[in-house]
């Protein structure tokens, strides 16, 4: 079946790192990814997509790249900031999927610290 | 532009006390409406969702029920909370045709 894996959390990290999330995904067909974002005790809400092999979502400085030759999403910021400590999801989309949506990673906790 | 309300937004209950959480959309007609609980530490779990107007699929045998007896409306209820119902249960919609999933902003249920 479909599914999604996403790096244990949590990540903590001093302003202006560098941010990598891993992503990897299992799905039959050719699947839209996403990420979602989840600031603290707030929804989560669509941080960026993409729809097709090679395709670079981006969005508030984060980016993440559709590889379909390995299976990966890997979400990636050059220099995060305190306001980015949230929980980020790593989510699929695959055709036929009906009425289910997506398919949810469990989630990555990142504390930025100053 | 679309929006969705959920409430209440945080909620204490004592175990096996009934619950009603409410979620509604504004500015679109005939969404698809989904349920999810997020317990804490844990990711995302579908508990409901509904394609129409008394059109409910389960996805999770549960304590919990959901029903839409309006277009733009999707409640979650219980008769009895048990202790594990405690959680974040967040709503989410998504129109016909995208697959982009739209959410609320949630309601924190305790459950003591």
């Amino acid at each position: 079946g479909n599914s999604v894996t996403q790096m244990e959390g949590p990540v903590t990290l001093s302003e202006e790192a560098f941010l990598t999330i891993n992503c990897t995904y299992t799905a039959t067909g050719y699947p839209s990814l996403f990420w979602y974002v989840q600031y603290p005790g707030e929804g989560l809400q669509l941080l960026l997509k993409a729809t097709k092999a090679d395709d670079k979502g981006s969005n508030k400085g984060f980016e993440a790249t559709y590889r379909k030759e390995t299976t990966s999403f890997h979400l990636e910021k050059g220099s995060v900031q305190v306001s980015d400590s949230a929980v980020y999801f790593c989510a699929l989309s695959a055709p036929n999927s009906g009425n289910t949506p997506l398919v949810f990673g469990k989630g990555t906790r990142l504390s930025v610290i100053a | 532009s679309q929006t969705i309300h959920q409430w209440p937004a945080t909620l204490v209950q004592p175990v096996g006390s009934p619950l009603s959480l409410e979620c509604t959309v504004e500015g679109t007609s005939n969404p698809n409406l989904y349920w999810y609980r997020q317990a804490a530490g844990r990711g995302l779990q579908l508990l409901f969702y509904s394609v129409g107007i008394g059109q409910i699929s389960s996805e999770v045998p549960q304590n919990l029920s959901a029903s839409r007896p309006q277009d733009r409306q999707f409640i979650l209820s219980s008769k009895k909370l048990l202790l594990s119902d405690s959680g974040f249960y967040l709503c989410a919609w998504i129109l016909r045709g995208s697959n982009v999933l739209t959410f609320g902003a949630g309601s924190r249920l305790t459950v003591l």
